[in-house]
């Protein structure tokens, strides 16, 4: 069955540190790969997204994804996180056969001063 | 801003009740997902339509319907309300490209006392 892994619940980084959320994905076929950020009390907003080609992938606010496929991986990074990151991050596969989406159960980021 | 509209924003009401939630995709899009978004379960995917027609069922109680009208706006009735239908419920928007991406509404906070 295809699921999504995020390992961790919490992660706590401080400001201008670098970031690495981590997700594992199970699923057969070449899936297209996503990564979402939440804000409190906020709907979901697209930070990136993989369907094929160059496996590393930029997004919006300085993060970027790279697909490795022997890992079965989709991690997010970012190179120096803001205070203003802080939120819960939500990886997710497309299943592409019924467009549905299955997600991770997110990461929340904690940015220490 | 997504592009995708929900309605209410807040909506407070007693055990027992019923409500209706309002949801208009982005333009052009077809497809309409609803999901269920509470601190105990996270992120639930409830029910997916595709121009009119309902595509998929997550886990959606009995008590809970959809549907999705010939201009695309989709609603989400909630009857017999409880105490732990309280949440956050997302609609998104899905694009046509077939890959599954899927854009997020600001969410309407459903409280049930």
């Amino acid at each position: 069955a295809q699921s999504v892994t995020q390992p961790d619940i919490h992660i706590t980084v401080s400001e201008g540190a670098s970031l690495e959320l981590r997700c594992n994905y199970s699923y057969g076929a070449t899936p297209y790969l996503f990564w979402y950020v939440q804000s409190p009390g906020q709907g979901l907003q697209l930070l990136l997204k993989y369907f094929s080609g160059d496996t590393l992938v930029q997004g919006i606010k300085g993060f970027e994804a790279e697909f490795k496929r022997s890992q079965s991986s989709f991690n997010l990074r970012k190179p120096s996180v803001h205070w203003s990151d802080a939120a819960e991050y939500f990886c997710a596969v497309g299943a592409n056969s019924n467009y549905q989406l299955i997600w991770g159960a997110g990461t929340k980021l904690i940015i220490k001063p | 801003d997504s592009g995708v509209t929900q309605t209410p924003k807040h909506l407070i009401t007693a055990t027992g009740q019923r409500v209706t939630l309002r949801c208009s995709p982005r333009s052009g899009d077809l497809s309409v997902y609803w999901y269920q978004q509470s601190l105990d379960q996270g992120l639930q995917f409830l029910i997916h339509y595709y121009n009119g027609e309902e595509r998929a069922k997550g886990n959606i109680l009995e008590r809970f319907s959809a549907q999705q009208f010939p201009d695309l706006h989709s609603e989400l009735n909630l009857s017999s309300l409880e105490l732990g239908d309280s949440a956050l419920y997302f609609c998104a928007s899905g694009d046509r490209t077939g890959t599954d991406t899927q854009y997020f509404g600001p969410g309407t906070r459903l409280t049930v006392l």
